[in-house]
Formats: C-alpha cells, sequence, structure tokens
C-alpha cells in the first residue's frame, strides 16, 4: 500500500513569508509526528498528533510555527514569517497505534525547505 | 529525560568487511531501541527494534543489534558490508508509559563503503 507522502519535496521561501507543509500518512492510522532534520541540530521531535488531537506539542521551537490534523489524517505544519534558520528537511511520520512505543513509525520523504 | 550519543560521526569501510556502528543511551526509564537507515533524499526506514526480550536484535538488510544494559548501549552491526549500505545511520530511543512514541535520535552516523 501507499507510505507517507509529503508535499512539496522542495519549497523555497524568502525570509518573512509564510508556508504550509503537508503529511499525508498511512491510510488508517491514528497517530502522526513531525520532525525537524536540520544540519546544526540533527532529528528532533516537533508535534504529535492522536487522531486530531495535539497531546505534545512541545518540540515546536515557537510560537511561529503550529500544526493541525483534519479528519484524522492529513496534516499541515505552518511556519509563519520564516527565518534563514527554519531551514531544514521536515519528516512527518506515522504509526498505526497511538500511545503505544513500541509501534513503529513509518516515516516520509520529508520536505525541503530553504529559507532565503 | 532521554539521550543518545552516536560515537562516530563517519565510518568508511571497504565493501566485504564487517562494520558496528555505536550507539549509546541514556534514560532515567525503561527505553525502546530502534535504528533507522537514511538513504540520500529518502526518508528514515527502520532498520531493526529492541523491545524486550533476546538481547540480539536481527533486523533487514542482513544488520543486527545487541542491546546491552549494563554499558547503555546498542551497537549496530554487519558482518559483511555491501555498496548499497552506503547510507546514514540513525540511533533512537523512546521510552515506556506515557511517551507514546516520541523518538530522540542521535546525531547520526554517515557508513561509506568503498569497493
Amino acid at each position: 500500500g501507499a507510505g507517507v507522502s509529503q508535499s512539496p519535496s522542495n519549497k523555497v521561501t524568502e525570509k518573512g513569508k509564510d508556508v504550509e507543509l503537508r503529511c499525508d500518512p498511512i491510510s488508517g492510522h491514528t497517530a502522526l509526528y513531525w520532525y525537524r532534520q536540520s544540519l546544526g541540530q540533527g532529528l528532533e521531535f516537533l508535534i504529535y498528533f492522536q487522531g486530531n488531537s495535539a497531546p505534545d506539542k512541545s518540540g515546536l521551537p515557537s510560537d511561529r510555527f503550529s500544526a493541525e490534523r483534519t479528519g484524522g489524517s492529513v496534516s499541515t505544519l505552518t511556519i509563519q514569517r520564516t527565518q534563514q534558520e527554519d531551514s531544514a528537511v521536515y519528516l512527518c511520520a506515522s504509526s498505526s497505534y497511538p500511545g503505544l512505543s513500541t509501534d513503529t513509525q513509518y516515516f516520509g520523504p520529508g520536505t525541503r525547505l530553504t529559507v532565503l | 529525560a532521554q539521550s543518545v550519543t552516536q560515537l562516530d560521526s563517519q565510518v568508511p569501510v571497504f565493501e566485504e568487511a564487517p562494520v558496528e556502528l555505536r550507539c549509546n543511551y541514556s534514560s532515567s526509564v525503561s527505553v525502546y531501541l530502534f535504528w533507522y537507515v537514511q538513504y540520500p533524499n529518502q526518508g528514515l526506514q527502520l532498520l531493526l527494534k529492541y523491545l524486550s526480550g533476546s538481547t540480539l536484535v536481527k533486523g533487514i538488510n542482513g544488520f543486527e543489534a545487541e542491546f546491552n544494559k549494563s554499558q547503555t548501549s546498542f551497537h549496530l552491526r554487519k558482518p559483511s558490508v555491501h555498496i548499497s549500505d552506503t547510507a546514514e545511520y540513525f540511533c533512537a530511543v523512546t521510552g515506556g508509559g506515557t511517551s507514546y512514541g516520541k523518538l530522540t535520535f542521535g546525531q547520526g552516523t554517515i557508513l561509506t563503503v568503498h569497493p
């Protein structure tokens, strides 16, 4: 079946602009995660969704970052007033069983964001 | 809180040679441990995971890892590597209870296999 998909694959934007990154999880997966991969910080957790709720937003770096999930499926990560330090690859993952630490997370290919 | 340290940022090796990628973790609670691989311009793919039971875990593509609680290590090994194993490898940890699977990653090890 289809894996996790993300769009766009690449996004170049100017400093100060808003961007939206989209994640389509594997069908039926109720847990969804966003991570950020950058040269300086490595792979960092951003936010976790259980269904449409986000019990843990602790990884969002500032209030310019927000995310939502609708219909228990697609998720959108929005970055407002982008800064150069936001440049990174944003990875989305999904898994079958929310709240189960042993569950396998399946990752999408990522969106490479470049802020000029 | 949990943390993961991958001791080597880069590991060069010749084809058909054995390889070990080192990972140490710290945690105040029981942990579950994972190794992921990332090929160029692709997402992360799970190689193997340790949840409980046997400390030797076998994964895909001939990789295996051994959980050592006393040394807080989870090193990844392969007895004979191929060119196609060239990739970046990430060790990750998550705790039990209410941690729901939030992964904490190491900094990654770039494995380069030379002909």
